[in-house]
């Protein structure tokens, strides 16, 4: 099994392009999430979703879309990218509620 | 609400030396507690958990923690330090059921702001 997979893994974006980052899973989880990290912040949600067809919004939502048209795939994106959304992007999946989280590798962007 | 600290943003310990990296929790409820581990530039791992079985759980790499419900915290400790152990681990939180009205706070942990250790030769 790959588990989570991320692409891409680096980005580099100008202020206002847009993207998509593609999440991927193989453990057929139900349960889906987007995270970004930053410096001194920890781990914040953005988005989860609790099955196929289901999004909903995290702590830091502003920003970004996501959309889940199949159970093994969760997609994260961004309109209109701004600085601010430079970070590390983390996917994770889990099981069921009380299941652990299992992570992506990453992907850095960086959005000048 | 919910919510972790972690005590010490950066840990410094000399190879075989104790490890004790401090995580408290603020819960309505005795929540689920987990412990992640990052190495460089890669994703988080998980190290152990407690979800109210033993207060005492045992995770990969010799690392363990104990659930202390009166001092509301969940401290992870490794007997020896390895130099392999140098990495940032973060501490988590979530309820351990779902409540009406939570507004999606069941679905997501509540992570600490992560400790970086430094294992010194």
């Amino acid at each position: 099994n790959a588990g989570v997979t991320q692409t891409p893994k680096f980005r580099v974006l100008k202020t206002g392009q847009s993207m998509t980052l593609l999440c991927a899973q193989d453990m057929n989880h139900e349960y889906m999430y987007w995270y970004r990290q930053d410096p001194g912040m920890g781990l914040r949600l953005i988005h989860y979703s609790v099955g196929e067809g289901t999004t909903a919004k995290g702590e830091v939502p502003d920003g970004y879309n996501v959309s889940r048209l199949k159970k093994q795939n969760f997609l994260l994106g961004l309109e209109s990218a701004a600085p601010s959304q430079t970070s590390v992007y983390f996917c994770a999946s889990s099981y069921s509620l009380p299941y652990e989280q299992y992570f992506g590798p990453g992907t850095r962007l960086t959005v000048t | 609400a919910q919510s972790v600290t972690q005590l010490g943003s950066h840990v410094s310990v000399s190879e075989g030396a104790l490890v004790l990296l401090r995580c408290n929790y603020s819960s309505s409820v005795p929540p689920y507690l987990f412990w992640y581990v990052q190495y460089p530039n890669q994703g988080l791992q998980l190290l152990l958990k407690y979800t109210s079985a033993a207060t005492l759980v045992k995770g990969i790499n010799g690392f363990e923690a104990e659930f202390k419900k009166s001092e509301t915290s969940f401290h992870l400790t490794k007997p020896s330090a390895h130099m392999s152990d140098a990495a940032e681990y973060f501490c988590a939180v979530r309820p351990p059921v779902p409540t009406q009205n939570s507004g999606g706070s069941n679905y997501k942990l509540t992570f600490g702001k992560g400790t970086l250790l430094t294992v010194n030769p």
